[in-house]
């Protein structure tokens, strides 16, 4: 099983900052098979970014990923007041399972 | 647009049977671009993968839940479902339903290897408890 550790566990930041978010995989995962997901509280996650770089249907471009082997890292260029949220990222390996990692807090400073 | 809404008990017994059902709605759930999914989040944790399901009936499963774990699909009713038996408090969760994107070309799908979760249900709260 392939085991995502991401960090930091917290990220405090201000609206309008950087924010960057890492993810590093036990083992190297195919670029193609990198999601990032974003959970607000009390709602489904919401799929951000897959294979690594490429924004889901209808995200900001403020959102961008990048990575590959075993360390991705999510950016959000400018962060707007409903980008506070959790972060994960997941992966499909060459087996099963599809796992997640452990989140990161993105809360405002 | 495609909407996924989980039904089911909010409140199951120990050693009791845990049903969900997932309904899709907006689209057809035998579209082969696609696999359907659960997904748990324990309370106060991450998020768990438990399996997919493939319109066809064949099934992926997270080793760890394989041994008493059935994912199922009623293409009929565009539904699928999820029967995990003998639970325990430790499966107390919001189970979540999902699509699951594929790579697909105007042809053919990649067999293996998925774009992601692109699509969820709200969430269902489960609790395990006498």
């Amino acid at each position: 099983e392939i085991v995502l550790t991401q960090s930091p566990g917290t990220l405090s930041l201000s609206p309008g900052e950087r924010a960057t978010l890492s993810c590093r995989a036990s083992q190297s995962v195919n670029s193609s098979y990198l999601a990032w997901y974003q959970q607000t509280p009390g709602q489904a996650p919401r799929l951000l970014i897959f294979g690594a770089s490429s924004r889901a249907s209808g995200i900001p471009d403020r959102f961008s990923g990048s990575g590959s082997g075993t360390d991705f890292i999510l950016t959000i260029s400018r962060l707007e007041p409903e980008d506070f949220a959790v972060y994960y990222c997941q992966q499909y390996g060459n087996s099963l399972p599809i796992t997640f990692g452990q989140g990161t807090r993105l809360e405002i400073k | 647009q495609v909407q996924l809404q989980e039904s089911g008990p909010g409140l199951v017994k120990p050693s009791q049977t845990l049903s969900l059902t997932c309904t899709v709605s907006g689209g057809s759930i035998s579209n082969g671009g696609f696999y359907w999914s659960w997904i748990r989040q324990l309370p106060g944790k991450g998020l768990e993968w438990i399996g997919y399901i493939y319109y066809s009936g064949i099934t992926y499963y997270n080793p760890s839940l394989k041994s008493r774990l059935t994912i199922s699909v009623d293409t009929s009713k565009n539904q699928f479902s999820l029967k995990l038996p003998s639970v325990t408090a430790a499966d107390t969760a919001v189970y979540f339903c999902a699509r699951v994107d594929r790579y697909c070309s105007s042809t053919s799908c990649k067999m293996g290897g998925i774009k992601g979760f692109a699509i969820w249900g709200q969430g269902t709260k489960v609790t395990v408890s006498s």
